[in-house]
């Protein structure tokens, strides 16, 4: 399977909301509630942010948000901070029982 | 709280053998429903997914790598492992391994920190 599409950068400036979506097909994203975003750091381990589409584990700040319409997810990131300057990851279940990853979208905060 | 650590060798002869431990601890790899991951990341470049395994070693692969993938779990050591065959520089990536909350998830809620592993004669 081909991996999930996603813009290679977006920015905004502190305060402001941001979105990146995370394009698929009808054997993954747009079948399954199965999407989630990970958070990655230069030189660290991915973080997972938002899983099955709307849900943040505990501990994650309440400006991230997640979002399906068709074959297209959506992270949303409100009051940007310079902290989340980094890159961000989609992933989705795959028909055929298999995880594919976007190509990951890189932050700005201006 | 349960962590996970990749241990390995870091560089690996072209047409040979890439192996990779990931040690669990904390915790037991039989706990609930979980199923453990191998995920990798080519320098500068994307994450790829691997496979996943449960503690019955029942084991789901990236069919891209499927002829080349070994996932297999040592329950009594806690370990689970990757064996990657017939390397090639394109394998070059740090490989991280994590835990994915049951099968009907297809999330990973923790990741070990990684491990760089370079395919180089």
């Amino acid at each position: 399977q081909s991996a999930l599409t996603q813009p290679a950068s977006v920015s905004g400036s502190p305060g402001q909301s941001i979105t990146i979506s995370c394009t698929g097909t009808s054997s993954n994203v747009g079948s399954f509630n199965l999407v989630s975003w990970y958070q990655q750091h230069p030189d660290k381990a991915p973080k997972l942010i938002i899983y099955e589409v709307t849900k943040r584990p505990s501990g994650v700040s309440d400006r991230f948000s997640g979002s399906k319409s068709g074959n297209t997810a959506s992270l949303t990131i409100s009051g940007l901070q310079a902290e989340d300057e980094t890159f961000y990851y989609c992933s989705s279940y795959a028909r055929g029982d298999s995880l594919i990853f976007g190509g990951g979208t890189k932050l700005t905060v201006l | 709280q349960v962590q996970l650590q990749e241990s390995g060798p870091g560089l690996v002869k072209p047409s040979e053998t890439l192996s990779l431990i990931c040690t669990v601890s904390g915790g037991s790899i039989s706990a609930s429903d979980y199923y453990w991951a191998w995920i990798r990341q080519p320098p500068g470049k994307g994450l790829e997914w691997l496979g996943i395994i449960n503690d019955s070693g029942r084991t789901y692969h990236n069919a891209s790598l499927r002829s080349r993938v070994t996932i297999s779990v040592d329950t009594s050591n806690n370990q689970f492992s990757l064996r990657l065959n017939s390397a090639t520089a394109a394998d070059s990536a740090v490989y991280y391994c994590a835990r994915q909350v049951g099968y009907g998830s297809w999330y990973l809620d923790l990741w070990g920190r990684g491990t760089l592993v370079s395919v180089s004669s």
